[in-house]
């Protein structure tokens, strides 16, 4: 069974700074894809950036990037020029495609704060 | 567009009741998956609905159940419920292909059993 593991519970950071929150996952498969979301207040899961496993480039979504380390189980997400908006619990995430079923493994998630 | 909506938003039942949460995807999605979230647990995977067929069923008791419609409208029913129920149940949709689209979440539906 995959599990996803993010060591961190909390951080904090002050706006406009840079964090990197880090997310080593275990798994057997070689394809699968992995998912940071993000949760604020509103409870709504919000996905922030997605990485295929095949794919060696990292993917960046404006101000969030990934260091995707495949050999090593790692997938860190990195925050620049934080936000007040983006506190918010975030939880990676481990999917692999089983016979057409798509289903999430997620992480226990980690807090972040942005202090203005 | 519309997102995914779910309703109530809010629910409060005593043990031994029964519980119908409502999923209403984004228009033309027919994946729907719910999970649930506690403090304790975290995310846990409950169900995977594609065009009105179960695909996947995660470790959960059979007082668990759910189905969708026609109309890729979901419902999840928790018969017989505990305290330990008490959880925020999230709902997610996607087009097919939730791995290259990712899923879209709902706002969750809070039960808490007393």
């Amino acid at each position: 069974a995959q599990t996803v593991t993010q060591s961190q519970p909390e951080m904090s950071v002050q706006e406009a700074e840079t964090v990197t929150l880090s997310c080593t996952y275990d798994t057997s498969e070689s394809n699968y894809y992995l998912f940071w979301y993000k949760q604020p207040p509103s409870r709504q899961m919000i996905l922030v950036i997605r990485q295929e496993a095949y794919k060696q480039q990292n993917a960046t979504e404006n101000r969030f990037s990934v260091n995707f380390q495949k050999a090593a189980k790692s997938f860190s997400l990195k925050i620049s020029d934080s936000q007040l908006g983006d506190t918010a619990m975030y939880f990676c995430a481990f999917m692999k495609t089983q016979g057409g079923s798509e289903k999430l493994v997620f992480g226990k998630g980690m807090k972040l704060t942005v202090n203005p | 567009k519309a997102g995914v909506t779910q309703t109530p938003r809010y629910l409060i039942k005593t043990r031994g009741q029964q519980v119908t949460l409502s999923c209403s995807p984004i228009s033309g999605h027919r994946s729907v998956s719910w999970y649930q979230q506690t403090p304790g647990q975290g995310l846990q995977f409950l169900f995977e609905y594609f065009s009105e067929t179960q695909r996947n069923k995660g470790n959960f008791p059979g007082r668990f159940s759910g189905r969708q419609f026609s109309n890729s409208r979901s419902e999840m029913n928790v018969s017989t419920l505990e305290l330990g129920d008490s959880a925020l149940y999230l709902c997610a949709s996607s087009l097919r292909g939730a791995s290259y689209y990712g899923y879209t979440f709902g706002s969750g539906t809070r039960l808490t059993v007393v």
